[in-house]
């Protein structure tokens, strides 16, 4: 079967500071990537997605990036965060290959960044 | 561009009542409609998927419906239970995407014993 990981669970940090916030996938091989995040009364928002490794694609401009060095490692990160920055982030996958019809995506458990 | 709203933004029942969860979007060129849960400080649960040549979808007490041309979905919860509150998020495949999700901003429900 599969799971999805995420760490850490919760983070506070201050204004500034960097970030790295790590998704792993098991027991499949070749996904669809993504991260979201949740912020208060704004829902869901699709930050990056990546169809391979070394591939991704941003969906909203902002100090955040992300990295996919190995095929079931997904990485968000920031150099300097701001306060905005505070949310739910989830990371999801999606079997490759399988259409957009019938198949969905598998969330994580997810992470909760406060920014001070 | 797609957009996907949620009406109502929270729903609170008496345990036991049958319950409607209403979610409309603006593009009616869908791959799906997917019901997903959320419960507090958790990540998300898929539910139902509705695929855009399907009407609706059953799994136990839950019952999704899909009406395309007038841009509608909705999730109907038989006998309410106290365990079945939480977040309910409606999203929609957007066409020409790796798969990307567009999401409503979800109903909480609350279902009281």
């Amino acid at each position: 079967s599969q799971t999805i990981h995420q760490w850490p669970a919760t983070l506070v940090q201050p204004v500034g500071s960097p970030l790295s916030l790590e998704c792993t996938v098991e027991g499949t091989s070749n996904p669809n990537l993504y991260w979201y995040r949740q912020a208060a009364g704004r829902g869901l928002q699709l930050l990056f997605y990546s169809v391979g490794i070394g591939q991704i694609s941003s969906e909203v401009p902002q100090n955040l990036s992300a990295s996919r060095p190995q095929d079931r490692q997904f990485i968000l990160s920031s150099k300097k965060l701001l306060l905005s920055d505070s949310g739910f982030y989830l990371c999801a996958w999606k079997r490759r290959g399988t259409g957009f019809y019938g198949d969905t995506q598998y969330f994580g458990p997810g992470t909760r960044l406060t920014v001070l | 561009k797609q957009e996907v709203t949620q009406i109502p933004a929270a729903l609170s029942v008496p345990e036991g009542e049958n319950l409607v969860l209403n979610c409309s979007f603006t593009d009616s060129a869908i791959y799906n409609l997917q019901w997903f849960r959320q419960d507090p400080g958790k990540g998300l649960t898929s539910l139902l998927l509705i695929q855009s040549s399907q009407r609706e979808q059953t799994s136990g007490r839950l019952n999704a419906s899909l009406d395309k041309s007038s841009g509608r979905s909705t999730l109907y919860i038989a006998a309410s239970q106290p365990g079945d509150s939480a977040t309910y998020l409606c999203a929609t495949v957007a066409p020409g995407s790796q798969g990307n999700l567009i999401f409503g901003k979800g109903t909480k429900l609350s279902v009281k014993p």
